[in-house]
Formats: structure tokens, sequence, C-alpha cells
């Protein structure tokens, strides 16, 4: 089944111990992006990834690191968590990134950082 | 920033009534693409509609495009308990040889059976 996951579901953490979340992609797509869910704010892209090694910021980077070695996975990496970073975090991938193409999401990862 | 305003933010009809939701954007686009929440879960693509198109339908949804206006609207016809969810209009925009999405806060529809 073509699909987008996320690790994991949920996920309480306190300030500054760094944690990584997951995300892989079955449907061989060359692009993917993360994106922020916040109330009254609806989603906001983080980063973004045209293929192996290309990154690149999305609009709302900072705190937030990402690393694309191979084609199918995307992790999301905060090195030093602040509250500020509570929010529910998607994960999804395109064929190529272009015009004119459906996102695919993962089913979301909701972070508690105290 | 937020590309799409949806109108209204929350909608709540009875099944089988028409659920209409609106989406006004603020500069040129390649597309315009309608995407589903079901509560704290993840999006799942509806319908994508060409900057060049007026209309689209799929199913029960019908998608009007007036980039005169620079507004989207979505038509759910027929509403049934399970249309309960989160959507959200998203622009497609051509940005440094990538296609920019940017999604809108959304509607929250609730259908009452």
């Amino acid at each position: 089944e073509a699909q987008v996951t996320q690790n994991p579901r949920y996920l309480i953490t306190v300030t500054g111990k760094k944690l990584t979340v997951t995300c892989s992609q079955n449907m061989n797509h060359e692009y993917m992006s993360w994106y922020r869910q916040d109330p009254g704010l609806g989603l906001r892209q983080i980063y973004y990834s045209m293929n192996v090694e290309v990154t690149d910021k999305g609009d709302v980077p900072e705190g937030y690191k990402v690393s694309r070695k191979e084609k199918r996975n995307f992790p999301l990496i905060l090195e030093s968590p602040s509250p500020n970073q509570t929010s529910l975090y998607f994960c999804a991938s395109s064929l190529l990134g272009g015009g004119n193409e459906k996102l695919f999401f993962g089913s979301g990862t909701q972070l508690s950082v105290l | 920033s937020q590309q799409g305003e949806e109108d209204p933010q929350a909608l709540s009809i009875q099944e089988g009534e028409n659920a209409t939701m609106n989406c006004s954007y603020k500069t040129s686009i390649n597309n315009l693409q309608w995407y589903r929440q079901n509560s704290g879960r993840g999006l799942v693509h509806l319908i994508l509609i060409r900057s060049n198109e007026r209309e689209k339908h799929s199913g029960r949804l019908r998608v009007t495009l007036d980039t005169s206006k620079k507004s989207s609207s979505l038509l759910i016809t027929a509403s049934r308990a399970a249309d309960t969810a989160s959507y959200f209009c998203a622009t497609g925009k051509n940005s440094g040889g990538y296609q920019k999405v940017t999604f809108g806060i959304g509607t929250k529809l609730q259908v009452i059976p």
C-alpha cells in the first residue's frame, strides 16, 4: 500500500532533549516536506527536499534540522526542543514536487515539549 | 505565511444538506487544491483545480475557481455524517523550480445525523 509513515504518533519530551521524528515513503517520490499544524494558524511548512541531499527552508525553519540521505527517508530533528515547538507535525511527499501534484500525508506526530 | 483563507471557519449542517466552503487567496497561483482532515489525522487530497479551469467535479464534490476574484469554493452535496472533518484549501505556486503549496486555516464541518 502506498503510504507515508511517521513515527512516533505521540511524543512527550522535556526542553533541550534532542529528538528525531522519522518519516518514510514507499512511493519513490522525489519531493518530501515537513509541516507543523497549530490552532488558528493552519499548516506551515518547515523544510522541504527536492531530492537526495537537497533540502531547503520553508516558512518556519528555526529550531529544526532535516536530512535526506536516502530517497525514502526524511527525518525531522529538533536538537534542543522548546515549548513553542509543541505542535502537530506532518510529513508529506509528492512525485517530483512540480506543478499540479497532490501531496500524500503521514498520519502526524503530536509533540509536547514540557 | 497563509495564502488561503477559508470561510466560514466552522459550519454545522444536517445530514442531506449541501455544504459550501469558500477560500480566498492573495497572489496569483498555478492551481488550488482541497484537502480533508479527520480529527488530528493526516490530510487527504480531494481535488485539484488548475488556474485555467473554472469548475471541477469529483463524486459529490464540486469545486469552482475564480481567478479574477482570487477565490474558490468547495461544495459537498447531500452531506453525510462521515463528511464531518476539517477542509483546507491549498494554493500551488511555482517557486524556484518547485511547487510551493501553502495551506489555509481550514473550515471545520460538522454534519449532524
